[in-house]
């Protein structure tokens, strides 16, 4: 059973980098099946996608947080991992790591999530 | 980037009664192999979210059959036959057939 597991600071300075890490376990991050993503949840509010990474490093980003956020992929890890600069309150959120699956099973979307992990940016 | 528009936002509904939450895309979310990659999740008071639907109409994996999706092009909609109490959360679409994706603002489905 495939489990996503969230870490990082949960609490992070405004201007400062925000930077969660996701480690997948009872499977391997390298299957070309799969990618994976970050989505987050402000207090309240709506899901947002954030950003995925392919096992290959390939990557993709909302436009809104291109110039801000880095994903990135170990596989000798098994992780990929998020990072924000230049943190602000509107980053404050729960983040979810998750996997995108495209074959087996042939869903093209997000079938297993992590719990999440609150990020809380202060001044 | 494609903009998803999820209404109504909120929707009062009684216990074994139906309920319907419609999707529209800025653009149509059919891909160049065919396929439309609409999926709707659901999410529940303190957990994270739950695939639901994929491909527009594919139940997934448990999911109840009082569950069904439809649509076409730009224009998608949940259905839920008979509303249970374990029903009540808040549901997304979302559109994967176009980098970046992206979901709906959400519809919080709550028992009168």
């Amino acid at each position: 059973q495939l489990q996503l597991q969230e870490s990082g600071p949960g609490l992070v300075k405004a201007s400062e980098t925000l930077s969660l890490t996701c480690t997948v376990s009872g499977g391997s991050i390298r299957s070309s099946n799969y990618y994976w993503g970050w989505i987050r949840q402000a207090p309240g509010k709506g899901l947002e996608w954030i950003a995925v990474i392919f096992h290959t490093g390939s990557a993709y980003y909302k436009s809104s947080l291109r110039s801000r956020a880095t994903i990135s992929v170990d596989t000798s890890e098994n992780q990929f991992s998020l990072r924000l600069s230049s943190a602000t309150a509107a980053d404050t959120a729960v983040y979810y790591c998750a996997r995108h699956s495209d074959f087996a099973p042939d869903v093209d979307s997000f079938d297993i999530w992590g719990r999440g992990t609150m990020v809380t940016v202060s001044s | 980037d494609i903009v998803m528009t999820q209404t109504p936002l909120s929707s009062p509904v009684t216990l074994g009664q139906p309920a319907s939450i419609s999707c529209r895309s800025s653009q149509s979310l059919v891909h160049i192999d065919g396929n439309t990659y609409l999926s709707w999740l659901q999410q529940r008071p303190g957990q994270p979210p739950r695939l639901l639907i994929y491909k527009i109409s594919n139940r997934f994996s448990g999911v109840p059959d009082r569950f069904s999706g439809s649509g076409a092009g730009t224009d998608f909609t949940l259905k839920i036959s008979r509303v249970e109490a374990e029903d009540v959360g808040v549901y997304y679409c979302m559109q994967a057939t176009q980098f970046p994706h992206s979901f709906g603002q959400g519809t919080k489905l709550e028992i009168k």
